[in-house]
């Protein structure tokens, strides 16, 4: 059974800290594993989707390396802004199906200026 | 573009009565809708696949006479939370998966019940 955890729970760092998010899954025959923010009472937003086949994306000020073999990726986010506050999320599909997701309990993070 | 509803957004009853939430899809068609739930603090839990034109999927510990799920047209997905108790007091999210292929998963805003 697919288990997703994410460490820490929680952050909180001055504004322009560069700052490393871990998540880490049991099963590594995942077919992607994707990064969301979630801001309070609040829906989710994509950041980054990463393929099996891939090792990292990068958009903007967000790197998400994927490293299957271990079970693992990290989000790296760089020059951290108050506007960065939030929950950080990541999920991979359920086993053999591939459009279920589990979530891991997620990272807060507060970025204070 | 791929922007999905929900509404309502917040809705508090009494217990006993029964609560309808609707997904949209406003820009795309999505054949499969999933349904979840986050308690406070914690991640967001599978609660349902549903799927355009036929039964929902629930997972396991879901009672499916319990949360409804009605999937009626390409982008439109309803759950109806029968009966709620207090401990159905939650924040339900959907997310909409294009027909079109994509990996990604569009989700909703979210809907905020609380039962008293």
């Amino acid at each position: 059974k697919q288990e997703v955890t994410q460490i820490p729970a929680a952050l909180s760092v001055p504004e322009g800290e560069n700052l490393v998010l871990n998540c880490s899954f049991t099963d590594s025959a995942i077919y992607n594993l994707q990064w969301f923010r979630q801001d309070p009472g609040k829906g989710l937003t994509s950041l980054l989707l990463i393929q099996s086949s891939q090792r990292e994306q990068t958009s903007g000020r967000l790197n998400a390396s994927l490293d299957k073999s271990s079970g693992r990726s990290t989000l790296y986010i760089a020059a951290s802004q108050p506007g960065d506050s939030a929950t950080y999320l990541c999920a991979v599909p359920f086993s053999g199906g591939y459009n279920k997701l589990i979530f891991g309990a997620g990272t807060r993070l507060a970025v204070h200026p | 573009g791929a922007v999905v509803s929900q509404h309502p957004s917040r809705v508090i009853c009494k217990s006993g009565t029964s609560v309808k939430i609707e997904c949209r899809s406003l820009d795309f068609q999505a054949t499969t809708m999933f349904w979840y739930r986050q308690f406070p603090k914690q991640s967001l839990m599978l609660m349902a696949t549903s799927n355009e034109g036929s039964k929902a999927t629930y997972e396991q510990g879901v009672e499916k006479d319990k949360f409804l799920i009605n999937h009626a047209s390409l982008t439109l997905s309803t759950l109806t939370v029968t009966s709620a108790h207090p401990e159905d007091s939650s924040f339900y999210i959907c997310s909409a998966q294009p027909t079109s292929g994509s990996d990604t998963q569009y989700f909703g805003p979210g809907t905020r019940l609380t039962v008293l």
